[in-house]
């Protein structure tokens, strides 16, 4: 089964419009970490934002923020007012406790943001 | 200077050559892995290495091998390349809490003619 599910392979927003792109993960451990990251054309990868399975708040890292529903095992990317340098591929991953700390990555999102 | 380095950044290269891709850390990170990403498959990870004696196989090992020469140092290799194996090639590091997101090389893209 996967452990990282993106269902979402190309997204369109509209420039200062707020989009979210869905995550959903498969985990039986309690202990896990969420994580996104940005892949630009330019092919870097850039880490987000961080969720950790214990929070209960929800994470926010300026425009960004993680959709938490830990129940339905969603982990959710909200990017607000879309700006166009946000076009990219994004990628959801996961960190269990209970493998070994293992990343376990999505297969990710193509996001363009229309001017 | 950055923090996780990869050499090459851009490779070509024949089927059957042995080709060696090498990443360097200054991050202090025990944790290091080798991922290779294909367009539509995200990334996959070939190797990772807890520390300098522990080195294990990812999901897709198989026509790889590593060599973890010191904390800092973690060097992917193809013994004989296909090309099958042309993709886009990149090393991380993290620390050993799930807490702690991964830290990524720019990528080594490889092409085997």
């Amino acid at each position: 089964a996967q452990k990282i599910t993106q269902t979402q392979p190309g997204m369109f927003v509209q420039e200062k419009e707020a989009v979210t792109l869905d995550c959903t993960y498969d985990t039986s451990d309690p202990s896990y970490g969420l994580f996104w990251y940005k892949q630009p054309s330019s092919g870097e990868m850039i880490f987000l934002i961080y969720q950790g399975s214990y929070d209960q708040q929800n994470a926010t890292e300026g425009r960004y923020s993680l959709n938490f529903q830990k129940a339905r095992k969603s982990a959710n990317l909200v990017i607000s007012a879309s700006q166009l340098g946000d076009s990219a591929m994004y990628f959801c991953a996961m960190r269990e406790a209970n493998t070994g700390n293992q990343f376990y990555f999505g297969t990710g999102t193509s996001l363009t943001v229309i001017p | 200077d950055a923090d996780v380095t990869q050499t090459p950044r851009n490779r070509i290269t024949k089927t059957g050559k042995r080709i060696m891709l090498e990443c360097s850390q200054t991050k202090g990170h025990d944790r290091m892995y080798w991922y290779r990403q294909d367009p539509g498959l995200g990334l996959r990870l070939i190797y990772y290495s807890f520390d300098v004696k522990d080195i294990n196989k990812g999901e897709i090992s198989d026509g790889y091998s590593v060599s973890r020469q010191a904390q800092a140092k973690f060097s992917l290799s193809l013994e004989s390349a296909i090309p099958n194996q042309t993709a886009l090639y990149f090393c991380a590091t993290a620390m050993g809490t799930s807490t702690d997101t991964q830290y990524f090389g720019p990528g080594t893209r490889l092409t085997v003619l």
